[in-house]
């Protein structure tokens, strides 16, 4: 059981280059969830799709967009990536309503 | 003011030590309190999950939350150096309402 797989593990871009993060659940979960995590600053909520169909932003939705291609993928994107987007981005799944959530192992970006 | 307050340490404490990790909060709306381990480049991982006030127990690992201070705990005892790794408490109000995490608290266990 794979549970949450996001894609990929590391990147390294450029100042201004775009680049989509895949994120996939097999747990037939309805919510999923984007965050980033920043040393000092813990979890912060990007996007989350509370179920197919639905997006909504979160705390910091700014510099980036999401898609809910299904119910099991949804996908962040930086259109134009910028220095302060350097972080570690998590996708998560949790059933709806319910508070828990499960997370992938993370993906690792740079902005240079 | 942040509204959860969690201690980056780092903690180092000897193996077989017990531990105490510790979140204080001030929306007296959270009553789903969770703490979750994350292990050094690695996703979180749901450690403990518990409702409203009072204790909850499994294995090593001891969940207390207390509303009336809004503080919320977690012990580990008999720590082991597999223990190593960064602790997240996490609270919602629950339904929709969205999850906030405390930065979580770094713990070493020396063997």
């Amino acid at each position: 059981n794979a549970g949450v797989t996001q894609t990929p593990k590391f990147q390294v871009l450029k100042t201004g280059q775009s680049m989509t993060l895949q994120c996939a659940q097999d747990m037939n979960h309805n919510s999923m969830y984007w965050y980033r995590q920043d040393p000092g600053m813990g979890l912060r909520l990007i996007y989350y799709s509370a179920s197919e169909g639905t997006t909504d932003k979160g705390e910091v939705p700014n510099g980036y967009n999401v898609s809910r291609l299904n119910k099991r993928e949804f996908s962040l994107r930086l259109e134009s990536a910028a220095p302060s987007q350097t972080s570690v981005y998590f996708c998560a799944s949790s059933e709806q309503g319910l508070d828990i959530q499960y997370f992938g192992a993370g993906t690792r970006l740079s902005v240079l | 003011q942040k509204e959860v307050e969690q201690d980056p340490g780092p903690l180092s404490v000897p193996e077989g030590a017990i531990v105490s990790l510790n979140c204080t909060y001030s929306n007296s709306a959270f009553q789903y309190f969770m703490w979750y381990r994350q292990y050094s480049r690695k996703g979180p991982e749901l450690l403990m999950y518990t409702y409203s006030s009072g204790n909850k127990e499994d294995g090593r690992f001891t969940a207390q939350v207390d509303k009336s201070s809004k503080y919320i705990s977690l012990f580990i005892r008999d720590s082991q150096p597999s223990d190593s790794a960064t602790y997240l408490c996490a609270m919602s109000a629950g339904g929709y309402q969205k999850v906030t995490f405390g930065t979580g608290t770094k713990l070493q266990v020396i063997p």
